[in-house]
């Protein structure tokens, strides 16, 4: 059964720091891996796919890694903003449109 | 990527009573998701609702309990029976384009 870990669990740095968030699975035979954002009581918004055969993908200051050997995925955002406040969920595809979702991380931006 | 509409947005809700949770695309979808996230958790597949049969549900949850209903290819509704407080959870609709998933603004439920 496939087990998705964050960590860490909760994060708080100032504005204009870099930061990784990880991810880790304990199945490598993935389909693909997704990061989302939440908002508090809020839905989820995607914001990285990568596909099984990739290892990278970029959006603005983001940047997804994917070493599927290792079973582990990091998100890397750049200068961060408080706006970039918010739940972190990685979502790893064991299948077509089927996801298992780690635990996520709280990142808190202060300004 | 089609716009989905859920609602309500949030409720609160007596013990023994039963809530339908709406959610509305606005271009065909073929699957639809249903998620449970309860307090402090991560999103649980509840269950898979295509247009025209049965919902598929995940181990642990059964049709008398979450209820779904697909009639046609933008619509889903979730229904939440007989609640209890162990029900408190955001639920959540989602669709997919291609592999990618995308999500509902979620449903806050409290059970009092």
């Amino acid at each position: 059964k496939q087990e998705v870990t964050q960590i860490p669990a909760a994060l708080s740095v100032p504005e204009g720091e870099n930061l990784v968030l990880n991810c880790s699975f304990t199945d490598s035979a993935i389909y693909n891996l997704q990061w989302f954002r939440q908002d508090p009581g809020k839905g989820l918004t995607s914001l990285l796919l990568i596909q099984s055969s990739q290892r990278e993908q970029t959006s603005g200051r983001l940047n997804a890694s994917l070493d599927k050997s290792s079973g582990r995925s990091t998100l890397y955002i750049a200068a961060s903003q408080p706006g970039d406040s918010a739940t972190y969920l990685c979502a790893v595809g064991a299948g077509f449109q089927k996801l298992v979702f780690g635990t996520g991380t709280r990142l808190l931006v202060s300004p | 990527s089609a716009v989905i509409s859920q609602k309500p947005s949030r409720d609160i809700c007596q013990r023994g009573t039963s809530l339908t949770i709406q959610c509305q695309v606005d271009s065909q979808v073929t699957m639809m998701f249903w998620y449970r996230q309860q307090p402090g958790q991560s999103l649980t597949l509840i269950a898979t609702a295509n247009q025209g049969s049965e919902a598929t549900y995940e181990s642990g949850f059964v049709i008398d309990k979450f209820p779904i209903s697909r009639p046609n290819l933008t619509f889903s509704t979730l229904t939440v029976s007989n609640m209890s407080p162990e029900d408190s959870s955001i639920y959540l609709c989602s669709w997919g384009q291609g592999e990618k998933l995308f999500f509902g603004s979620g449903t806050q439920l409290s059970v009092l």
